[in-house]
């Protein structure tokens, strides 16, 4: 049974450029959820997805956008890109609207900005 | 404000020499708590929830327990293969189902 897949696993880009990465959830798992991770910190939660609408929101500025496709699959994009931005980006998914439910984390992509 | 605080940093064990990792939160209407290990470069693995007040959980050599206050990560006899981040998170409220993680501990078990 495949886990969480995200892609791709390491992507280098410039400041001021736009990335997108890319999560398939859990077979059985309907809900997706997006996570910063900067070095030595605890992941900071970015958005989650469930019914292909976003349903909830962390502290995270606008140039943080997503969607949800109807095979429950998800992208996170980020424009303008900033050094900061720099972090291990994890996808988590969970069944049902994840009230109550733990979640399965991908291995993440690592985004180095230069 | 809503927090969940890990200690300590960062703990360093022979193999075989139990000790315990410590999780307090400040949250109101507490829906779960959750325990994940994490090794470098990876994304975090599942360890246990706990719901209630008095729960405990056990795996291997890992038992987690759960106050109003806050969670115990205890490690029995530790190997190295144990060694690892492990990252305490919290759910909470009604309509919120996002976590709330702590910084981690960073356990090295030494032969």
């Amino acid at each position: 049974d495949a886990g969480v897949t995200q892609s791709p696993t390491h992507l280098i880009k410039t400041r001021g450029q736009q990335v997108t990465l890319r999560c398939s959830p859990k077979s059985g798992h309907d809900t997706v959820s997006w996570y910063q991770q900067a070095l030595g910190q605890g992941p900071q939660f970015i958005f989650q997805y469930y019914e292909e609408e976003e349903r909830q929101r962390g502290n995270f500025p606008d140039r943080f956008s997503g969607h949800q496709f109807p095979n429950y699959s998800s992208e996170l994009n980020v424009n303008a890109l900033l050094l900061g931005d720099s972090a291990l980006y994890l996808c988590a998914s969970t069944p049902r609207g994840g009230l109550g439910y733990g979640y399965t984390f991908g291995s993440g992509t690592r985004l180095t900005v230069v | 404000e809503d927090q969940v605080t890990q200690s300590p940093e960062a703990l360093r064990l022979q193999e075989g020499e139990s000790s315990s990792l410590n999780c307090s939160y400040t949250v109101s209407g507490l829906r779960g708590l959750f325990w994940y290990r994490q090794d470098p470069g990876k994304g975090p693995e599942f360890l246990f929830t706990l719901y209630s007040a008095g729960e405990e959980k056990e795996k291997e050599r890992l038992k987690a327990t759960l106050t109003k206050k806050e969670s115990f990560l205890h490690i029995t006899a530790p190997k190295p293969e144990d060694s690892a981040t492990y990252l305490c998170a919290v759910q909470y409220g009604g309509a919120t189902n996002k976590l709330i993680f702590g910084t981690g501990t960073l356990l090295a078990v030494q032969p």
